[in-house]
């Protein structure tokens, strides 16, 4: 089975400083996608990020990156520059590339961007 | 807007009340994705759909909840004689099949 850990249930930084949001994984599937989700106050799950299991380069999106360690299981998500729409919950997410390809998400980090 | 929808936004009900939840996906997307969300958690996969037909379940689909995607267009959740443990964020996601899923704003169930 599929298990994503997130440590870090909230997280606290400056303005204009940058962050890194941990996760970690487990999977027995040779084959995976890896996401970062943001969560604001509204409830909606917006896609920031995907990295695949067989991708050489880390996946990178504006200010948003993966730090991806296939060996150690971990996908963290870097932000640079943090803004103060910024604050939010943030989710770690892995997909199944064959069947359902369900999402397995972890509990989340709360990240207070302050001004 | 075409992004995936959801209505109502919000729900307050009595326990042993049903409700229904319905999720507009994104018109070309074949794949519909059901998920709950309770307090303090991260999203938790409760059923999916290719086109109309419902091909996975989870566990945590109790025998008081269906689903529906007649014509493999809107989907609707019902949950029956809704107990307090019920309430949480109900998500629906859409996708084309091995595309990203695409989220909708949820329905937020209370069950009184």
């Amino acid at each position: 089975a599929q298990k994503i850990t997130q440590t870090q249930p909230g997280m606290f930084v400056q303005e204009k400083e940058a962050v890194t949001l941990d996760c970690t994984y487990d999977t027995s599937d040779p084959s995976y996608g890896l996401f970062w989700y943001k969560q604001p106050s509204s409830g909606e799950m917006i896609f920031l990020i995907y990295q695949g299991s067989y991708d050489q380069q880390n996946a990178t999106e504006g200010r948003y990156s993966l730090n991806f360690q296939k060996a150690r299981k971990s996908a963290n998500l870097v932000i640079s520059a943090s803004q103060l729409g910024d604050s939010a919950m943030y989710f770690c997410a892995m997909k199944e590339i064959q069947g359902a390809q369900k999402l397995v998400f972890g509990q989340g980090t709360r990240l207070t961007i302050n001004p | 807007d075409t992004g995936v929808s959801q209505d109502p936004r919000h729900k307050i009900t009595k326990r042993g009340q049903n409700v229904t939840f319905r999720c507009d996906p994104i018109s070309e997307h074949n794949r519909l994705y059901w998920y709950r969300q309770t307090l303090g958690q991260g999203p938790e996969f409760l059923t999916y759909f290719q086109n109309e037909a419902q091909l996975e379940k989870s566990r945590l689909l109790s025998d008081r909840f269906s689903a529906e995607r007649p014509k493999g267009s809107f989907s609707t959740l019902e949950i029956q004689r809704t107990e307090q443990g019920d309430s949480a964020m109900y998500l629906c996601a859409s996708s084309l099949e091995y595309g990203e899923q695409f989220f909708g704003p949820g329905t937020r169930l209370t069950v009184l």
